[in-house]
């Protein structure tokens, strides 16, 4: 596996800020994926982070609310956007190993918005 | 249909017992399957991957795959107290885990002292 370092690991925030979560992984990965887990619900895809371009987005989510750096292969950043009680959820990173092609999940980011 | 289904459970055993988790598919070019575990309030850590038909065993864990069914299971052999989470169950149309994984919403197990 991987160390993926996630931060924040939680935070309370106000409507309307914004809230920026970084992802560092030590090891070589092909992918890395951004996924939002609201409470008593599955995993959702929000977005694949693509290195030095513009990420590609799932259905439902836009750059304009959660814009996505990935400067280079072991980092990327989300941001939530405006935030809106509804935006409260845990927010994932993720990263697919070069070594085995399998998904590991982040520590997460407990998002609270009040 | 939702595309990747589980019993959301509790799914309730007695220790040392064997949990049977279930999931169903709906994509019949799924060609990758994998089960994550996911303890409360921490994020999912992945536990089996299965790429073909038949069981793939791994300690007390033993993934099974039926493609003409279109289902996966999951057998925990002598459950135990550590192993009450919830697991998910996820399908890629892919080889490995290179394109986007579609997650079931998961199976409570409690496995009772």
């Amino acid at each position: 596996s991987a160390v993926i370092s996630q931060k924040p690991s939680r935070d309370i925030c106000q409507r309307g800020t914004s809230l920026t979560i970084q992802c560092q992984v030590d090891s070589q990965v092909t992918m890395m994926f951004w996924y939002r887990q609201q409470p008593g619900q599955s995993l959702t895809l929000i977005a694949t982070a693509n290195q030095g371009s513009e990420a590609t987005y799932e259905s439902g989510f836009v750059i304009d609310k959660f814009p996505i750096s990935r400067p280079n292969l072991t980092f990327s950043t989300l941001t939530v956007s405006n935030m809106s009680p509804e935006d409260s959820s845990i927010y994932l990173c993720s990263v697919v190993l070069a070594t085995n092609e399998k998904l590991f999940f982040g520590s997460g980011t407990q998002l609270s918005v009040l | 249909q939702k595309e990747v289904e589980q019993n959301s459970g509790p799914l309730s055993v007695p220790e040392g017992a064997i949990a049977s988790l279930n999931c169903t598919y709906s994509d019949r070019v799924s060609q990758s399957f994998f089960w994550y575990r996911q303890y409360s309030g921490k994020s999912p850590e992945l536990i089996m991957s299965i790429y073909s038909n038949g069981d793939k065993e791994d300690g007390r864990f033993t993934a099974q795959l039926n493609k003409a069914s279109q289902y996966v299971s999951l057998l925990i052999r002598d459950s135990q107290p550590s192993d009450s989470a919830t697991y998910l169950c996820a399908v890629s149309p892919y080889g490995g885990a290179t394109n986007k994984l579609i997650f079931g919403t998961g199976t409570l197990l409690a496995v009772q002292p």
